[in-house]
């Protein structure tokens, strides 16, 4: 079965700071990889996503990711933090075979932005 | 405006009585999940459907009920046989079948058992 590390379940950042967030997962094969952001009390919201064509993908509000085979991640930065980027962040991975529907979620980080 | 409604936003139960959670979504997708999601924990599969008419169990369906009668609503029933109810509850939905397809998620619906 699939499953996705995220180190750190709370990660703080003064404003203007480097933001990384850490994913790992567990696959034999190329999968699908997502970050999600929640605001408190709201669903979630896509960020970027990794569907095996360039491994640098670039999401919305200046986040991006790297996807590292060999170390089986899917890192989430972003150079400089801003006070709205405060949310709970998911990565997600599923499967690369056929008829593969379903998400595999982390637990979740918390990030906290300093002002 | 195309997008996912779920509604209540907030549901109270008491014990012992089932509810219907709703999930609509007008973004003509196939698929459609639902996922409870409880502090800590990330988000766990209740039940997806591919194709209306047809729906699979998640990793923590006991207690749960599903229908998928039209392609617009995933409509979700939790039961008294359910014990621990009081959660997050988020329904999503996606283009199928490829694997790159983002879900796409509603607002939620907190449900608290009194």
């Amino acid at each position: 079965a699939q499953s996705v590390t995220q180190l750190g379940s709370h990660v703080s950042v003064s404003e203007g700071a480097l933001v990384l967030l850490r994913c790992n997962y567990s696959s034999s094969v190329p999968p699908y990889l997502f970050w999600y952001v929640q605001y408190p009390n709201q669903g979630l919201q896509l960020l970027l996503k990794y569907t095996s064509a360039a491994t640098l993908v670039k999401g919305i509000n200046g986040f991006e990711a790297e996807f590292k085979k060999s170390e089986t991640s899917f890192h989430l930065t972003k150079p400089s933090a801003h006070m709205s980027d405060a949310a709970e962040y998911f990565c997600a991975v599923r499967d690369s075979g056929a008829g593969s529907y379903q998400l595999t979620f982390g637990k979740g980080t918390k990030l906290s932005v300093i002002p | 405006d195309g997008g996912i409604t779920q509604s209540p936003k907030y549901l109270f139960r008491k014990e012992g009585q089932n509810v219907t959670l709703s999930c609509e979504q007008n973004l003509n997708h196939d698929a459609m999940y639902w996922y409870r999601q409880d502090p800590g924990q990330g988000l766990r599969l209740i039940y997806y459907s591919q194709i209306v008419n047809d729906f699979q169990k998640g990793d923590i369906a006991e207690g749960y009920s599903v229908s998928r009668e039209k392609k617009e609503s995933f409509p979700l029933t939790v039961t008294s046989a359910q014990k621990n109810p009081t959660a997050f509850y988020l329904c999503a939905s996606s283009m199928g079948p490829s694997g790159g397809n983002e879900q796409f998620f509603g607002p939620g619906t907190r449900l608290t058992v009194l």
